[in-house]
């Protein structure tokens, strides 16, 4: 069975500072790793995945993630944290071997900066 | 615009009485897919589909019925809600390319509310 784990419902951080929202999985096989971020009153948004190759990825916004397959984690990732970033952060894994494009969420990580 | 659109956006309805959620998407995805969203248990699917007339259950289906008649629309029915069926639902929609690895876009969100 598939599982997604977000250690923390919440993270603050001050503006300006480097920001981490972090993610373990647990899956059969290799797994596609996607983030979504979800503003107030608003559906998902895509920011970024992880299907191959490069075990860092860059995403929208200005956000990245590292995939470390010993750990099992998919961590988010910003240099610099913005208000703006304010928002509630989900993880999501699709384990490869599914035909359909199934996603398996975690309970997300609400993200505060601090200005 | 590229979206995926749901109706209603907001719904209080009475325990056994029969509604229905639209989804439509303008992006000729192929996939869609239903969530629901509560405190602490992040997103969960309850149906989805692959293409017109191939949908088939997700973890959470029990108390719901989809239907994919056409490429665009997926509405979500519930015919005889529950209290405990009181959540926030999300529609979603992707390609499925040949690796199956492409982001699914999310509607705005339906805030369904059963006394």
């Amino acid at each position: 069975a598939q599982s997604v784990a977000q250690p923390e419902d919440q993270v603050n951080v001050a503006e300006g500072n480097p920001l981490t929202v972090k993610c373990t999985y647990s899956v059969s096989g290799n797994p596609y790793l996607f983030w979504y971020v979800q503003y107030p009153n608003r559906g998902l948004q895509f920011l970024l995945k992880y299907i191959t190759g490069d075990n860092l990825v860059k995403g929208s916004y200005g956000f990245e993630a590292e995939f470390n397959k010993s750990q099992t984690s998919f961590h988010l990732k910003k240099p610099s944290a913005l208000v703006s970033d304010s928002a509630l952060y989900f993880c999501a894994v699709r384990p490869i071997q599914t035909g359909a494009n199934n996603l398996f969420f975690g309970t997300g990580t609400r993200l505060t900066v601090i200005p | 615009e590229a979206q995926v659109t749901q109706n209603p956006r907001y719904l209080i309805t009475v325990t056994g009485k029969k509604l229905t959620v639209t989804c439509s998407q303008n992006m000729n995805h192929e996939y869609m897919s239903w969530y629901r969203q509560d405190p602490g248990l992040g997103l969960r699917q309850i149906y989805y589909s692959m293409n017109v007339e191939v949908t088939d259950k997700g973890d959470v289906p029990e108390g719901y019925k989809v239907s994919r008649k056409e490429k665009r629309n997926f509405p979500l029915i519930l015919e005889s809600p529950s209290p405990n069926q009181t959540s926030l639902y999300f529609c979603a929609s992707s390609f499925l390319g040949a690796s199956g690895t492409d982001e699914q876009y999310f509607g705005p969100g339906t805030r369904l509310t059963v006394t």
